[in-house]
């Protein structure tokens, strides 16, 4: 099944804790994405990358990190989380922007206390 | 940067009324997305629209992008329970080589029985 597919689900953690979130797709697809989520704000881009070693900030970038060492897997790493990156994040692919949708895996509730 | 305005952020109908969020951008697009999300789940690609002035219709779901590919806008008739959930519009720039796809704040649907 053509999928994305992002762990863990769910994830408290407290300040300071380095974490990583994995994304991975089997579709091939060039483009990968994250967004956060967060009540009233809808969905805001923090990195995106447009193929493999490719990798360019998006809106929301301070305190993430990703990289892309492989066209299926995009990873985002916090290395010091704070309480206000606690929110709903979704990672995202497509074939190549402007052609057709984005897929986007279940997300990752995250809680930083 | 880039800002997608939608309006209106919350809306509640009864079954069988129609519905319609409207989505602005504050730059020319290079194409739009809607999208949707029901509760507790994650976004899911509607359908894409490029040129100026487009009409596509899915069943009950009519999308308009403006002549000027700045604003864009997604009408429900007759709304039905199925429908609840919230749509989101997504605008994409190309700038160079470097694409973003911004998204709206989205608005939210409730269809009361």
């Amino acid at each position: 099944e053509a999928q994305v597919t992002q762990n863990p689900r769910y994830l408290i953690t407290v300040t300071g804790k380095k974490l990583t979130v994995t994304c991975s797709q089997n579709m091939n697809h060039e483009y990968m994405s994250w967004y956060r989520q967060d009540p009233g704000l809808g969905l805001r881009q923090i990195y995106y990358s447009m193929n493999v070693e490719v990798t360019d900030k998006g809106d929301v970038p301070e305190g993430y990190k990703v990289s892309r060492k492989e066209k299926r897997n995009f990873p985002l790493i916090l290395e010091s989380p704070s309480p206000n990156q606690t929110s709903l994040y979704f990672c995202a692919s497509s074939p190549r922007t402007g052609i057709s949708g984005y897929t986007f895996g279940s997300g990752t509730r995250l809680t930083v206390v | 940067g880039q800002q997608v305005m939608q309006i209106p952020q919350y809306q509640h109908v009864q079954e069988g009324e129609d519905f319609t969020t409207y989505c602005n951008s504050s730059t020319t697009l290079s194409n739009i997305q809607w999208y949707k999300q029901r509760p507790g789940g994650h976004p899911v690609f509607l359908i894409q629209l490029v040129k100026s002035g487009e009409v596509k219709k899915q069943k009950r779901l009519t999308f308009q992008f403006g002549e000027a590919k700045k604003n864009s806008s997604l009408h429900i008739t007759a709304t039905q329970t199925t429908d609840v959930g919230t749509y989101f519009c997504a605008g994409l720039t190309a700038a160079g080589s470097a694409r973003q796809l911004t998204f709206g704040s989205g608005t939210q649907l409730t269809v009361l029985p």
